[in-house]
């Protein structure tokens, strides 16, 4: 069964600094890999995705990912957060393995992201 | 286009009453699927479909029924809430989850029940 962590509950970064938010999954096959936002009493928005091809997938509002095969990451960066970034973010896995069967879209804990002044 | 709907935006119910949990979707999407929100514990999925007809569990599917009569709609049934069951339940759906086409998946606005 497939899996996704975000071992970090929140990440507090100053404006301006480069921030990232870190991600590791589980899956028996090829994974497909998304990362979302969520601003308070909204639902998520989608921000990026990893499907294949570059390593390093560019998304919404800055924001890019670099996938890690070897280390099953899949981490979250921009390199001068704003204010404007402070919420919540969660990462998601997709199981491509193959099966004639659906796969499940699994999310991990989420991370809050507080950028100050 | 509407998007993701969810009806009710808030819910209170009494232990032991039923409800269903309505969410349609206009973008012909093949993909549908229930989550929970709890605090600490992100979105858990509840269940899924990959058309009409076809439903599948997820990782916390007890409790809940749904069933997928048409594309554009997924109802999820609360059989007999409990308090575990207060949370924020979001609907959401994404295109064919086979090929080489999108993949993510566009969510509702939630919905807020709370289970006294």
């Amino acid at each position: 069964a497939q899996s996704v962590a975000q071992p970090e509950d929140q990440v507090n970064v100053a404006e301006g600094n480069p921030l990232t938010v870190k991600c590791t999954y589980s899956v028996s096959g090829n994974p497909y890999l998304f990362w979302y936002v969520q601003y308070p009493n909204r639902g998520l928005q989608f921000l990026l995705k990893y499907i294949t091809g570059d390593n390093l997938v560019k998304g919404s509002y800055g924001f890019e990912a670099e996938f890690n095969k070897s280390q099953t990451s899949f981490h979250l960066k921009k390199p001068s957060a704003l204010v404007s970034d402070s919420a919540l973010y969660f990462c998601a896995v997709r199981d491509n393995g193959g099966y004639s069967s659906a796969s499940k879209i699994i999310f991990g804990s989420g991370t809050r992201l507080s950028i100050r002044p | 286009n509407a998007g993701v709907t969810q009806t009710p935006k808030f819910q209170v119910l009494k232990t032991g009453q039923s409800m269903t949990l309505q969410c349609a979707q206009d973008m012909n999407h093949e993909y549908m699927s229930w989550y929970r929100q709890d605090p600490g514990m992100g979105l858990r999925l509840i269940h899924y479909s990959v058309g009409a007809g076809i439903t599948d569990q997820g990782e916390v599917p007890n409790g809940y029924n749904v069933s997928r009569s048409t594309t554009e709609d997924f109802p999820l049934r609360l059989l007999s809430a409990a308090p575990s069951q207060t949370s924020v339940y979001f609907c959401a759906s994404s295109y064919s989850y086979q090929g080489s086409g999108s993949y993510e998946q566009y969510f509702g606005p939630g919905t807020r029940l709370t289970v006294t």
